[in-house]
Formats: C-alpha cells, sequence, structure tokens
C-alpha cells in the first residue's frame, strides 16, 4: 500500500535558520508530490507541487522541495524561517490520475524569534 | 484563494444525535472528499466523489455517509453521533486531471 512518511513531528527552531523537512513515500510508479502549509487557525493550503519536469520545484514564500526518484524523496527546504513560517506541513502523493491523496502525519515547526 | 466553505466550524454536540456537516465549493470542481484528522496525525480520506450522484468510501472505514446532489454540494451525515467521532472533519475539491487539492478550513467536532 502507498504511504507517505515525514521524518519529524516536531521541529523548533530560530529565526534565520534554515529548514529541511523530510518526506519519503513508498510507491514504485509515476507520482505526483504536494507539500500543503497550515498556518495557526487557517486552511491547509498549497506550498508547492511536482508533477514532472525539473526536479527542484519553487513554491510560495520562499520554500522549494527536491524530488530525488531514487531516494523516493521530496524534502522541503527553506534557507532562512521567519517567524511566520511557523505552521505545519504536510507532504502528500497522488498515484494515477484520480487525485486520491495520500498525507503523511505532519510536522509541526515552530520559529521562536 | 480557493472558494471551499464548511459549515458549522465547531460544533459540540451530546452522544445520540444526528448532525450534518456542510461543505460547498463555488468553483465547480467535480471531485470532492472528506478527510477525518486528529490532533498530530495525518489526514485519512473518508469519503470521494466524482461527482454528481457518485460516492465512494474512502481509506478509512467511517460510519459517516456522504451525498452528492449537486456539483457544489457535499455534506457528510452522522445518524447517530459517538465520541469516538471526535476529530476535525475537512472537505476539498479539485478539478478532474489537476491533481491540486483545495481545502476548506474544516469542521472541528466533538461529541460528549
Amino acid at each position: 500500500a502507498q504511504s507517505v512518511s515525514q521524518h519529524n513531528h516536531h521541529v523548533i527552531l530560530s529565526e534565520a535558520a534554515s529548514l529541511e523537512l523530510g518526506c519519503n513515500y513508498s510507491y514504485g510508479g509515476t507520482v505526483n508530490l504536494f507539500w500543503y502549509v497550515q498556518y495557526p487557525g487557517q486552511h491547509l493550503q498549497l506550498l508547492l507541487k511536482y508533477f514532472s519536469g525539473d526536479p527542484l520545484v519553487k513554491g510560495i514564500k520562499g520554500f522549494e522541495a527536491e524530488f530525488i526518484k531514487s531516494k523516493f524523496s521530496f524534502n522541503l527546504r527553506k534557507p532562512s524561517v521567519q517567524w511566520s513560517d511557523t505552521a505545519e506541513y504536510f507532504c502528500a502523493v497522488t498515484a494515477g490520475s484520480w487525485g486520491k491523496f495520500q498525507f503523511g502525519a505532519g510536522t509541526q515547526v515552530v520559529v521562536t524569534p | 484563494e480557493a472558494d471551499i466553505y464548511q459549515t458549522p466550524r465547531y460544533l459540540v454536540i451530546g452522544t445520540g444525535k444526528k448532525i450534518t456537516l456542510e461543505c460547498s465549493q463555488t468553483m465547480g470542481h467535480d471531485k470532492m472528499y472528506w478527510y477525518q484528522q486528529d490532533p498530530g496525525m495525518e489526514l485519512h480520506l473518508i469519503h470521494y466523489s466524482y461527482g454528481v450522484n457518485s460516492t465512494e468510501k474512502g481509506d478509512l472505514s467511517s460510519e459517516s455517509t456522504v451525498s452528492r446532489i449537486r456539483t457544489e454540494h457535499f455534506p457528510l451525515t452522522l445518524e447517530s453521533a459517538r465520541p469516538s467521532h471526535t476529530s476535525q472533519y475537512l472537505c476539498a475539491s479539485s478539478e478532474p486531471g489537476v491533481e491540486t487539492q483545495y481545502f476548506g478550513p474544516g469542521t472541528r467536532l466533538l461529541v460528549l
């Protein structure tokens, strides 16, 4: 069965620190990959997505993610975080064309001033 | 910003009550979804729909039911709420062929 694993459940870091959140999936076929973010009290929002092409994807708010097919990974990065990046981050994978998502458990990121 | 709405946002109800969680989207999306999310846990798909009159059960077994009589509306019903139904319920929609899902704000349900 398809699964998505996020390595860290909680991350605490200071402003200006670099952030990297790991995401691995288990599915051997073609996949579409997503990172969603949920700021406190807000909707889940799309941060970035990968369907095909350049494996380095840039999203909103300075985030980027790299798809490494051989490692089944889609790690999220931001070189310098801000306090406003405090949120929960979810990795998600779909396989096939009908849009059924498999979500990771989420990583709670807290950025301290 | 996606136009997908859920009501109520918060609901506290007693055991045995029937409840309906509303979800509406104004984007004309054919595909709609219901997820259940417990604190600190991943989202679990409980129901989905390809379009009007289409409903399917998701990966996580749920005692809830859904209906899709209109494209824009995908309500979820619990005939008899129990404390084990306490959770957050998220509704989402997407366009055919476009994988991105847009999420509503969620309904936090507490069954006493």
